[in-house]
């Protein structure tokens, strides 16, 4: 049973470029959340998706990041006009349904802003 | 205040030694109670989740929920230098989304 898959693991972006980062869950979970770590720092939750849905996006910075789960695919998440503040690792979980206090994380993505 | 208080450490121990990790919480609506262990540059693995006041135990880990006091603790036992990490603490409220985290305790054990 494969668990959650994240890519890529390393993204370097240029300031003023877009970032998208990839998630996908562990198979049989329609529950994603996304999360931001800086150096040093606990997770900050972002967003949380169901399939085709936003439930929660409070913790998601109003402008240049937007998320979504589209019915067939990844979770992706989306970061236009990447500014140096903006590098850290992301990191996306999974629950199964019922169950959205046992979450599973991925890798993470190490977004790095040059 | 933060939401959750957690002593970012680092905490170094002798190997085979009990550790005992902590975190403090303000809001008292949390409900569900979490420990996750994070490897360097790994994702955070859950170790442990309760949901109700008093001691849950895992093979070496213990987690302990005391709801009057709002604190949690994590003990490991027989603590292994594969036991190094952070171990973050986590907790979310009923019916919410949203899981908030501790900063995370650094752990050294050593051999």
């Amino acid at each position: 049973n494969a668990g959650v898959m994240q890519n890529p693991r390393h993204l370097v972006r240029r300031r003023g470029q877009e970032a998208r980062l990839r998630c996908s869950p562990m198979k049989g979970h329609s529950h994603v959340y996304w999360y931001r770590q800086l150096p040093e720092e606990g997770l900050k939750f972002m967003v949380y998706l169901q399939k085709e849905n936003i439930i929660d996006e409070s913790g998601m910075p109003k402008e240049r990041f937007s998320a979504e789960f589209p019915k067939e695919g990844p979770s992706i998440l989306r970061i236009q006009q990447v500014v140096r503040g903006d590098s850290a690792a992301y990191f996306c979980a999974s629950s199964p349904l019922g169950e959205r206090d046992e979450q599973y994380f991925g890798p993470g993505t190490r977004l790095t802003v040059t | 205040q933060k939401e959750v208080e957690q002593d970012p450490g680092p905490l170094s121990v002798p190997e085979g030694a009990i550790v005992s990790l902590n975190c403090t919480y303000s809001n008292s609506a949390f409900q569900y109670f979490m420990w996750y262990r994070q490897y360097s540059r790994k994702g955070p693995e859950l170790l442990m989740y309760t949901y109700s006041s008093g001691n849950k135990e895992d093979g070496r880990f213990t987690a302990q929920v005391d709801k009057s006091s709002k604190y949690i603790s994590l003990f490991i036992r027989d603590s292994q230098p594969s036991d190094s990490a952070t171990y973050l603490c986590a907790m979310s409220f009923p019916g919410g989304f949203k899981t908030i985290f501790g900063a995370g305790t650094r752990l050294f054990v050593k051999a």
